[in-house]
Formats: structure tokens, sequence, C-alpha cells
């Protein structure tokens, strides 16, 4: 079974469209995140979230925006796409209150926007 | 926040010898230091982790090594193959609330 699962995998846009992405994990973990990864490879964070706190990059544009409609999910929703989204997109889950902090990733989701 | 650097960025060894990756962390309050290896089109898989409390761990040809008066901590692969090609990151995490990563270390095998 995956444990941390993401739809879709290629996601192929137009400029100004809006967007999902959904993330599900099976691993019963209390924390879940987003993270953009550029062309240069680098993982930045953008939310964690858990059932308590949603924590934001301040770097984050207010167009994206976490949406978690379980613990055991949390999808993320981009408004008014731009070029510079173009990125794949990683959802990760942890179990961090008395848990052991290990994070496990997605497969990934390529986003191009044209 | 905390700034997580890592050299080198690229590295090249021949089958069979040993790679060393650094990473350096900021806030004296991380206490747990992850790493990553990615594969080309896949997402970053957990290999090993340390935490505050340790020194040193091991698992068979993997070991990390942390020092936290100097803040750094090392990733040691020995013996490596060419499986063991791919882009390793290392993090630091305050209990596990926020990831910070380093900038990757492309990690290539010769056979």
């Amino acid at each position: 079974d995956t444990a941390v699962s993401q739809t879709p995998k290629y996601l192929v846009t137009q400029m100004g469209n809006d967007k999902s992405i959904k993330c599900e994990q099976n691993l019963g973990h209390d924390t879940m995140y987003w993270y953009k990864q550029d062309s240069k490879k680098f993982l930045k964070i953008m939310f964690s979230y858990n059932n308590k706190e949603l924590i934001i990059n301040e770097t984050v544009p207010n167009r994206f925006s976490p949406k978690s409609p379980d613990k055991a999910h949390l999808n993320l929703h981009i408004n008014s796409l731009e070029l510079g989204d173009s990125a794949v997109y990683f959802c990760a889950s942890s179990q961090v209150y008395g848990g052991s902090y290990e994070q496990y990733f997605g497969p990934g989701t390529r986003l191009t926007v044209t | 926040g905390e700034n997580v650097e890592q050299h080198p960025s690229t590295l090249s060894v021949q089958e069979g010898d040993s790679a060393v990756i650094k990473c350096t962390y900021s806030d004296s309050a991380s206490n747990y230091f992850p790493w990553y290896k990615q594969e080309l089109g896949k997402g970053p898989q957990l290999i090993i982790d340390i935490r505050s409390n340790v020194g040193e761990k091991k698992d068979q040809r993997i070991a990390v090594t942390l020092n936290k008066t100097a803040k750094h901590f090392s990733l040691h692969i020995t013996e490596t193959q060419p499986e063991d090609s791919a882009v390793y990151f290392c993090a630091a995490s305050i209990r596990g609330n926020q990831f910070y990563f380093g900038t990757g270390t492309s990690l290539t095998v010769i056979p």
C-alpha cells in the first residue's frame, strides 16, 4: 500500500486558471506538509498542518491555500496560476506529537503552467 | 528562521569508494536531522536520521554524525554502488514541526 499518495502526477494548465492537487496518507500521521521543488531541486516548505495548527511559510503567495477535509488528507489549491508556479509539488506526512518525526513524501505532482 | 547549508553540490566517486556530504545549521533549537535520497522522478526517501542526543548513527553502509557544538552533521556512505547515485538532501527540524532542507548534493557513483 502506498503510504503517501498524490493526484494528479502531471498537471498542465494555462496561466490564470485555478487548480487543485490532492494528497492522502494512510500512515495515521498527525501532520501533513506541502513542499515546492524548483528546477534547481531546491525543496522549500510551503505549509505544515495538523488538526491544531497551520503554519504557513511567509514567502508563499496567498494564491496557494491548503485544505484538509480530515486528518488523512491535505489538498493544495492554487488560484490564478502564474508561469513561476511551474514546479514539482510534494506532499509529506509525519507523526509529530509523541512520534518519531520521520517524514514520508509522496511521489510528487509536476505542474506546468503555460 | 533555520538556515541549512549543504556541501558539496555535486560529488563523483568511484564505485567502492566512500562519499561524505556535510551540512551546517543555524538554529541551536533544532533537534532532529534526517537525510533523504531522491532518485529521478521520485519523491525524497528517508534513509537515515539522527536526534540531537546522539552523536553518531549507523545503518549498514550509511552513517550520520552530529556535532551539536559546531552545528554540523554529515552523511557517510561507504562501499558506494552505482545504485547510490541520486540527489541527497539533509534537513533540520525542531521537534518535527517544520523541516528546513539543504540545497542537495548530486552524487554520481562511477562503475
